[in-house]
C-alpha cells in the first residue's frame, strides 16, 4: 500500500496565484521528498525536507513537515503556467532505508 | 552522455511473451530502482538494488526479474508477460552518500496485448 497520500487529487489555478498540496503519511521516516512530473516524462526532484527539519526553501517553493501530524505541505508561490504537472511526494525509510514510497500526486493546472 | 537511460522508449509485446527493460546510468550510484506508474496509483516499487549482486523485492514484484552484475546496469524482465502489466516503467538511481534525491530515467511506456 502507499505511504503517501496526497490531497488534493487535483488543483486548478490561475496565474499568479500560489498552489498548496498536502502530503499525509502512515509511519516514520527518515525524509520526504516532493517530485514533479510532467505529462509523459520521468519525475524531477524538486526538495527532500529531513525528519528533523520544520520548513524549506527552494526558490518559489517552500515545504513543511509536521512529523507529529505526519503531514507535510509543498507551497509554490507565484505560480506560472510552466509549473502545470503532477505533484508526488515520497517517503523515504518507511519501508526500510534508501526506499521511496509514493502518494498518488496532485495534478496541478495554472491557467495564463 | 551523464545521466541515467531506459531503453527503449516504446514497447509492445505479446501475452505469455519474455522481455527485458534496460536501465543504464553513469555515475556509479549504489542503489538503482523499478518502479511501475498506474493511473490512479502513483508509483510503486517493483524491485531495487543497493549494489551489484544484492536485489531485493519492493511493492510488487510478482511477475518481475531482476539482476544486477554490474554497478551501472539494471535489467528488469518480464518472464512470461501478462496485460496487468501495461505500464509505465521507470529505473532511478541514488548516489549512497547525503540523503539525495533519486535522479528517474525517462521511462519505458509497455503495452502487453
Amino acid at each position: 500500500s502507499q505511504q503517501g497520500e496526497e490531497d488534493p487529487q487535483a488543483l486548478s489555478i490561475q496565474e499568479g496565484e500560489n498552489a498548496t498540496m498536502n502530503c499525509s503519511y502512515k509511519t516514520s521516516i527518515n525524509n520526504l521528498q516532493w517530485y514533479r512530473q510532467n505529462s509523459g516524462r520521468g519525475l524531477v526532484h524538486l526538495i527532500l525536507i529531513r525528519s528533523n527539519e520544520r520548513e524549506k526553501h527552494s526558490g518559489r517553493l517552500r515545504v513543511t513537515l509536521d512529523t507529529s501530524k505526519k503531514s507535510s505541505s509543498l507551497l509554490i508561490t507565484a505560480s506560472r503556467a510552466a509549473d502545470t504537472a503532477s505533484y508526488f511526494c515520497a517517503t523515504d525509510g518507511a519501508g526500510g532505508y534508501n526506499k521511496l514510497i509514493f502518494g498518488a500526486g496532485t495534478r496541478l493546472a495554472v491557467h495564463p | 552522455d551523464a545521466g541515467i537511460t531506459q531503453s527503449p522508449r516504446y514497447k509492445i509485446t505479446e501475452t505469455g511473451r519474455q522481455v527485458t527493460l534496460m536501465c543504464h546510468q553513469t555515475w556509479s550510484h549504489s542503489y538503482m530502482f523499478w518502479y511501475r506508474q498506474d493511473l490512479g496509483h502513483g508509483l510503486r516499487l517493483i524491485y531495487y538494488s543497493a549494489a551489484a549482486d544484492i536485489t531485493d523485492k519492493g511493492e510488487v514484484p510478482d511477475g518481475y526479474v531482476v539482476s544486477r552484475s554490474k554497478t551501472e546496469n539494471f535489467p528488469l524482465t518480464l518472464e512470461s508477460a501478462t496485460r496487468s502489466q501495461t505500464s509505465v516503467y521507470f529505473c532511478a538511481s541514488k548516489g549512497d552518500t547525503e540523503p539525495y534525491g533519486y535522479t528517474f530515467g525517462s521511462g519505458t511506456r509497455l503495452t502487453v496485448v
